[in-house]
């Protein structure tokens, strides 16, 4: 695609339940990233894959959060048992090795908002 | 731990002012620095890294070493430039980037 894209641009879910989000990077890109905005603060990252494997998850915050990218191409974050503090909006880039230099692209999020 | 501070949550200056957002980070080794910016309703989008030792919309920002810093700035203000402006850090070249808080810059008219 041209861009990244991130599907819903919203979501609101009750506390407790699952929720996934998706992202499609640019195609041939091979690095993908995922970050969390929470409000007034800068991106923080969670986790970033170079094809289907994840190179670095140190920042996923705790076990309820988890990502898979089985094909190299689309990714999906998922987290479960939700909690209010889970409100943020989440982003997701993309960059074609890896090689930050050149800066991400970035999509325009997906904002969850836990009730 | 690699930190960037962004001391300035909002910036107000008038049209054809100049600018200077203020970014200082914390790092042992040699950092590689960025500029985001995110205009309202648009995706966050580089503005510029050190590396390249570019001016984007008459924008240049310098790696001080010294000082830690890599402060943006801008001699002629303009009411386009009103966005979020964030300043990253990264560790190595596919590693995560590490975002400051973010600086609203507001150009009054």
């Amino acid at each position: 695609g041209a861009g990244v894209s991130q599907t819903p641009s919203n979501k609101v879910t009750e506390k407790g339940k699952y929720v996934e989000l998706r992202c499609d990077p640019i195609s041939g890109h091979t690095a993908l990233y995922w970050y969390r905005q929470s409000l007034g603060q800068g991106p923080e990252f969670l986790i970033y894959f170079q094809g289907t494997g994840a190179a670095d998850d140190s920042g996923l915050p705790n076990d309820r959060f988890f990502a898979v990218r089985p094909e190299g191409s689309v990714s999906t974050l998922k987290i479960q048992r939700t909690e209010r503090g889970d409100s943020a909006v989440y982003l997701c880039a993309s960059s074609l090795t890896g090689t930050v230099n050149y800066g991400y692209t970035f999509g325009s999020g997906t904002r969850l908002t836990v009730v | 731990a690699q930190r960037v501070t962004q001391p300035e949550k909002l910036l107000s200056v008038f049209k054809g002012a100049p600018v200077e957002l203020k970014c200082n980070y914390s790092y042992s080794g040699s950092p590689e620095l960025f500029w985001y910016v995110q205009y309202s309703r648009q995706r966050l989008q580089l503005l510029l890294r050190h590396i390249s030792r570019e001016s984007i919309k008459g924008f240049t920002a310098d790696l001080n070493k010294g000082e830690t810093s890599f402060h943006l700035k801008k001699p002629f203000a303009q009411e386009e430039d009103s966005a979020m402006y964030y300043c990253a850090l990264v560790r190595n070249q596919g590693g995560k980037l590490i975002f400051g808080q973010g600086t609203e810059l507001s150009v009054k008219p």
